[in-house]
């Protein structure tokens, strides 16, 4: 079984720190995806990381696929109250069906 | 921009009813799946439809869950006879064939079950 743990399972944080989010597993995958979802809706896809040692730039969010294709990091620079929301990883894994394997996420929380 | 449609957005029923859970996919993708949802807890893979016909279902996904794209673009979930732990969110996501296996995920259903 494929599991994808994330941390910190909770974050509160000033208005222009900088922030950073991991998503480790023993397991590769094939590509990883963040997304992101508000209460009550479904998750919207911020991104895909596909080869190994990737980094991809969104704005103020930089996403890093590590070099073995088992973990990813996602870092907020200067984050804004507008970055509040849950974080979540999923992984991808190989074959045919590319069927997802989430984290448990990450709740961001950014004050004024 | 193109996004994935779901119905209802509500559904309450009573144990042991059937329910449908209607979605449409993105309209070029090739690859559906239902997701699910507890609330509180991680989102779960429950299965995996291409080519019409199911490529992969995890344990959750028993006798009692049936998938169906009947008309080449709705895309449903059926569970026949609910039950209590059948209660969550359900999300349907649908993805193109790229090297890149996105999903795209619809703004789901929530499934009450009393």
């Amino acid at each position: 079984t494929q599991l994808l743990e994330q941390s910190p399972q909770f974050l509160s944080i000033q208005e222009g720190e900088n922030l950073t989010v991991y998503c480790n597993s023993s397991s590769v995958f094939s590509s990883l995806q963040w997304y992101r979802q508000e209460p009550g809706e479904g998750p919207v896809l911020l991104v895909t990381v596909v080869t190994g040692g990737e980094v991809k730039k969104l704005k103020r969010l930089t996403f890093q696929f590590g070099d073995a294709r088992k973990d990813s990091s996602l870092h907020i620079t200067a984050a804004q109250p507008g970055d509040t929301g849950l974080y979540l990883c999923a992984g991808a894994s190989g074959g045919s069906n590319y069927k997802l394997t989430f984290g448990k996420g990450t709740l961001l929380t950014v004050n004024p | 921009e193109p996004e994935v449609t779901q119905t209802p957005s509500h559904q309450v029923t009573q144990m042991g009813q059937e329910v449908i859970l209607r979605c449409v996919p993105i309209s070029n993708h090739l690859y559906f799946y239902w997701y699910r949802q507890i609330l509180g807890q991680k989102v779960e893979f429950l299965v995996s439809f291409y080519n019409n016909e199911i490529s992969e279902k995890s344990e959750i996904f028993d006798d009692q869950f049936s998938v169906e794209r009947p008309d080449g673009s709705n895309f449903t979930l059926k569970i026949r006879s609910t039950k209590l732990e059948d209660s969550a969110m359900y999300f349907c996501a649908s993805g193109g064939r790229t090297r890149d296996n996105e999903q795209f995920f619809g703004p789901g259903t929530r499934l009450t079950v009393l």
